[in-house]
């Protein structure tokens, strides 16, 4: 089955700071997705990205997909403490359907 | 529009019990997925409906079920429930299955003790 990693597994940086979260899969990559969550709540989808050397913008959050490395990255310009959370990247499984996670990684912004 | 709502937000159970929990999709959204989540393993499928019918399912034993009604509606069911039951069960729904962004609800917090 497809497996994620995700690294790192957590993250402290002050606000200001850019920071970078990585996922990479151990399969073929059909599609991958990025969710935020707040501890103990549900996820808010902030991006998918379907076509290999795809980058999607949303506010100060990018993604790219390196579909030759099976990977994709998050990268968050000018952090603000509002970005802390549970970053998880999740991708469709060889069955085209249910969505596969990584372990996710926990960020925190200090002031 | 609403979200997806699931209900109820947290329970406490006793191990052997069974328990009942209520998915609601965004209204027009035909597939429902559940997942487990917990501290060790993460976020895991656990099956996934699509008009009334289990398209799709997880790596969990039996005591796990599931149902759709003709509404979109879901509910999924754990009996003989095990300490290592307790775990944050989140539902997601898309207009249609597999491959689409997903909804996700701010799930159910059961805790078996």
């Amino acid at each position: 089955s497809q497996e994620l990693e995700q690294s790192p597994q957590s993250l402290i940086v002050q606000e200001g700071k850019n920071l970078t979260i990585n996922c990479t899969s151990s399969k073929t990559l059909y599609g991958l997705y990025w969710y935020k969550q707040k501890y103990g709540e549900g996820l808010i989808f902030l991006m998918m990205l379907q076509k290999g050397g795809e980058e999607k913008s949303h506010e100060k959050i990018t993604a790219k997909l390196d579909e030759k490395k099976q990977q994709s990255s998050l990268h968050i310009t000018a952090s603000q403490p509002s970005h802390a959370g549970i970053y998880l990247c999740g991708a469709v499984g060889n069955s085209g359907y249910a969505l596969n996670f990584g372990k996710g990684t926990s960020l925190l912004v200090t002031p | 529009k609403a979200g997806v709502t699931q209900t109820p937000r947290y329970l406490i159970k006793t191990r052997g019990q069974q328990v009942t929990l209520s998915c609601s999709p965004i209204s027009g959204h035909r597939s429902v997925s559940w997942y487990q989540q917990t501290p060790g393993q993460g976020l895991q499928f656990l099956f996934e409906y699509f008009s009334e019918t289990q398209r799709n399912k997880g790596n969990f034993p039996g005591r796990f079920s599931g149902r759709q009604f003709s509404n979109s509606r879901s509910e999924m069911n754990v009996s003989t429930l095990e300490l290592g039951d307790s775990a944050l069960y989140l539902c997601a729904s898309s207009l249609v299955i597999g491959g689409t962004e997903a909804f996700f609800g701010q799930g159910t917090r059961l805790t078996v003790v």
